[in-house]
């Protein structure tokens, strides 16, 4: 069965330090791996996803995932945080060839002056 | 490009009351989805679609009706609207076969008293 959890339901970095949101997945097949980025009062919006191709993908925004299946994570990093990235941080797994996702339960981003 | 559009953005109903919240797409997906957004619990699947005239059950379908009549819309009904229900709705949708990137609605935030 898939499951997915983010480590930390709150991460507060000041403007300037590199961000890091974690990730653990659990899937018995292939599995697709997705972030996406809700800002208040909006939808959710795709920063990046892994389909079994490179395993650093790069995404929108300078963000970047490292797919590694031995540790079964997906954590998203970010060099240098802009008081911009401060949203709440979705990690969502998804079976191939399947319409089934499962989201995290979400990180909240605080980014300080 | 509109993409998935969601109507009312808000709405207060009295317990008992049903409405329908309205999902539109235009981008010819054939899966469509409804989810509920609670603190602290991730999105939940309600009710999901893979093309009109056909719908199925998702983790959370429980006093909620859908139906599918075309490619591009996908209503979410509240038969007899509970406290519990009260939440963010987001409608998404996925074209078929390689794209599997969820496109989200800017969401429909639902208070019942």
């Amino acid at each position: 069965a898939q499951s997915v959890t983010q480590l930390d339901s709150h991460v507060s970095v000041s403007e300037g330090t590199p961000v890091l949101l974690r990730c653990n997945y659990s899937s018995s097949y292939s599995p697709s791996l997705f972030w996406y980025v809700q800002h208040p009062n909006k939808g959710l919006q795709l920063l990046l996803k892994y389909t079994s191709a490179a395993t650093l993908v790069k995404g929108i925004n300078g963000f970047e995932a490292e797919f590694k299946k031995s540790e079964t994570s997906f954590h998203l990093t970010k060099p240098s945080a802009h008081m911009s990235d401060a949203a709440e941080y979705f990690c969502v797994v998804s079976e191939g060839g399947t319409y089934k996702y499962i989201f995290g339960t979400g990180t909240r981003l605080k980014v300080l002056a | 490009n509109a993409g998935v559009t969601q109507t009312p953005k808000f709405q207060v109903l009295k317990t008992g009351q049903s409405m329908t919240l309205q999902c539109a797409q235009d981008m010819n997906h054939e899966y469509m989805s409804w989810y509920r957004q609670d603190p602290g619990m991730g999105l939940r699947l309600i009710h999901y679609s893979v093309g009109a005239g056909i719908t199925d059950q998702g983790e959370v379908p429980n006093g909620y009706n859908v139906s599918r009549s075309t490619t591009e819309d996908f209503p979410l009904r509240l038969l007899s609207a509970a406290p519990s229900q009260t939440s963010v709705y987001f409608c998404a949708s996925r074209g078929q076969g390689g794209s599997i990137t969820l496109h989200f609605g800017n969401g429909t935030r639902l208070t019942v008293t």
